[in-house]
This record gives C-alpha cells, sequence and structure tokens, in this order.
C-alpha cells in the first residue's frame, strides 16, 4: 500500500542553525501539508501546498519557515533559523485531489530537537 | 475558530469495549476524523464521519455524532492488545484545507 515516507526519523540541532525536513507524499497526490505536535501539545497545522504554491498557512508558519517541492517527489519544511520552541515531532502529509472524501495520509514524523 | 478538546488516558481490559471521547467547536466542521498513532508511526486514518450524519459503524468501531452538543466518540468493541495506541479526533470544514486535532487520547489495553 502506498504510504507518505519522512526522513530523518530524529533530527537534532543547535539553536540557530537551519533544518531541512523531507518527506515524499503519495505518488499521484496533489495535495500536500505539514503538521507539527510540540510534546503533550496537539498536532498543529502549519502549511498546505498545492500546484508548486502555498495554499494556506497558520500563524505559526513564520518567515523562518518555507517549503518547497524541488522535483516531483519530494517535499521539503525547512526552517530556516531554529529556535527552541521548534522542538517538536513535524507530520508531513498529502492527499489525492481528484475528488471524493479527500482523506489526508501522514506520514510517521520527525521529531526534531533544537538545543 | 476550530478547537477540539479530549480527555487524555484510558485504560481498558482485552475483550471489554472502550469509549473515547471528544468535544469541538466548530459548527461548521464538515467531516470528522478519527486517526491513531502506533508507538514511532503515523497517524493513522481509522474512521470518519460526515456533519449529516449521526452514527456510523465500521467492523469494531462505532462512530456517535451529537451536533447539538458538537460531542464526537469512538467505541472500539472487542478491544485488542493491537488497539494500544493514541488516538486523534480531527475536523475538517468543506473548502478548508486545514485539519483540526484534539491533543490525543491514549488507550492502554490490558491483557
Amino acid at each position: 500500500e502506498p504510504e507518505v515516507t519522512q526522513t530523518p526519523s530524529h533530527q537534532v540541532t543547535q539553536m540557530g542553525q537551519e533544518v531541512i525536513l523531507r518527506c515524499v507524499p503519495i505518488s499521484n497526490h496533489l495535495y500536500f501539508y505539514w503538521y507539527r505536535q510540540i510534546l503533550g501539545q496537539k498536532v498543529e497545522f502549519l502549511v498546505s501546498f498545492y500546484n508548486n504554491e502555498i495554499s494556506e498557512k497558520s500563524e505559526i508558519f513564520d518567515d523562518q519557515f518555507s517549503v518547497e517541492r524541488p522535483d516531483g517527489s519530494n517535499f521539503t519544511l525547512k526552517i530556516r533559523s531554529t529556535k527552541l520552541e521548534d522542538s517538536a515531532m513535524y507530520f508531513c502529509a498529502s492527499r489525492g485531489g481528484q475528488g471524493g472524501l479527500e482523506t489526508q495520509y501522514f506520514g510517521p514524523g520527525t521529531r526534531l530537537l533544537v538545543l | 475558530g476550530e478547537d477540539v478538546e479530549q480527555s487524555l488516558f484510558l485504560s481498558v481490559r482485552e475483550g471489554d469495549s472502550s469509549v473515547i471521547n471528544c468535544t469541538y467547536t466548530d459548527s461548521s466542521s464538515t467531516y470528522l476524523y478519527w486517526y491513531k498513532q502506533e508507538p514511532g508511526a503515523g497517524l493513522q486514518l481509522l474512521t470518519y464521519i460526515f456533519s449529516n450524519m449521526d452514527m456510523k459503524q465500521d467492523q469494531r468501531l462505532t462512530v456517535l455524532l451529537n451536533k447539538k452538543d458538537k460531542h464526537l466518540s469512538l467505541r472500539i468493541a472487542d478491544t485488542q492488545t493491537g488497539d494500544s495506541a493514541i488516538y486523534f479526533c480531527a475536523e475538517s470544514t468543506y473548502g478548508n484545507n486545514r485539519l483540526a486535532f484534539g491533543k490525543g487520547n491514549q488507550v492502554v489495553v490490558i491483557p
């Protein structure tokens, strides 16, 4: 069964460093998402992406965040200058966009720890 | 805006039924979902209900929706050890990309 994959599974970085989280969505899907979950808190929407541009973003998704689909398969989330409060589990998701019930399929997540 | 609340922890004996509850605030919610997260895994869609339905049954899973009280529940019949996981409810509205999640409810099944 097709699935969303994410790399790395864990990342430790120093405050102020840039990180890139990678996702490979399901191959024929058209909509892509990033969510995050700070430990003990809710899963929060960050951004959605369609047709090579951001379609919606939350108030969390400020100028230090960016997303990109550099090729036909990868979808990346870049955090330009990490802060301690960026430590969280980051989930990528994708959905088909071909109509009908549009459920989002999630990857296993990348656990980011900022020291 | 959306706000989804869940209680945090439930333990249940294998073979018993378990019920997980969720409340939401957005009356324009179109779909309500239950996702399951096993350790080290992603969020797996278990089931969903459209907002014009009161109940949906899918094998061992029963979803009840009370729109008046904005209350969603998931009943798992004959709970198995493989059901031990964190369960998240989520909502979406028509035309809105984002899912709004609850904090999750950890279910521990005792053999």
